[in-house]
């Protein structure tokens, strides 16, 4: 399975358009890229999910290069409730593994 | 209501002791899993599977078994090979197939300790 690089941790501010990006540079074509995000002592939330240009939903987007090594969450005009763990996984339905995730904390 | 139920919220073992973490759904999801988190850390795959009677070992499959005898039962026994349980144990399902098929539905979650 596709390894994935993120930053261990990132500060934005209330109202700040947060952009979280993820290096995978051995994802196979049959793989999809995923985002969750936790908050303490609780299971991982489904964020978003792509395959190749771009997706947005009602609280992200994201964005996927053509070559698809990389990814981009954007969560526009994040709050305080928003400061949490965010995964990337890369992988086919069915067998999916999480890295250590990116700790974004935002600041009033 | 639909959803994944893990039981108990918070358990105890002593040392040398088996101890079965249960985990059920009613999503008629194919696909199950089972985490692991420490402190901290990111969560860590121990087993899943895809299809009643089949599961296949994720990256920590050492010190523990699972079971896959019904559609909505995935229970997880830590053994007594598992030297370090005391850990964040968390089940998961997933519907393989249709447009969100990365998207998995976690239950609460059990908290293990050895004492």
């Amino acid at each position: 399975l596709a390894k994935t690089t993120q930053p261990i941790s990132m500060d934005s501010y209330e109202g700040q358009e947060v952009n979280i990006t993820c290096s995978h540079n051995n994802i196979a074509t049959n793989d999809y890229i995923t985002w969750y995000q936790q908050f303490p002592s609780q299971g991982p939330r489904f964020i978003i999910q792509g395959y190749k240009t771009k997706v947005t939903n009602e609280v992200a987007s994201l964005f996927i290069p053509a070559d698809r090594k990389s990814s981009t969450l954007s969560l526009p005009r994040v709050s305080l409730s928003d400061t949490a763990v965010y995964y990337c996984l890369v992988g086919r339905p069915g067998d999916m593994r999480f890295g250590a995730g990116t700790r974004l904390t935002v600041k009033p | 209501d639909g959803g994944i139920t893990q039981s108990p919220k918070y358990l105890f073992r002593k040392e040398g002791q088996n101890v079965t973490l249960s985990c059920e759904q009613n999503l008629n999801h194919d696909a199950m899993y089972w985490y692991r988190q420490d402190p901290g850390q990111g969560l860590r795959l121990i087993y899943y599977s895809q299809i009643v009677n089949d599961f296949q070992k994720g990256d920590i499959a050492e010190g523990y078994s699972v079971s896959r005898e019904k559609k909505e039962s995935f229970p997880l026994t830590v053994t007594s090979a598992q030297k370090n349980p005391t850990a964040f144990y968390l089940c998961a399902s997933s519907q393989i197939g249709g447009t969100r098929s990365t998207e998995a539905f976690f239950g609460q979650g059990t908290r293990l300790t050895v004492v």
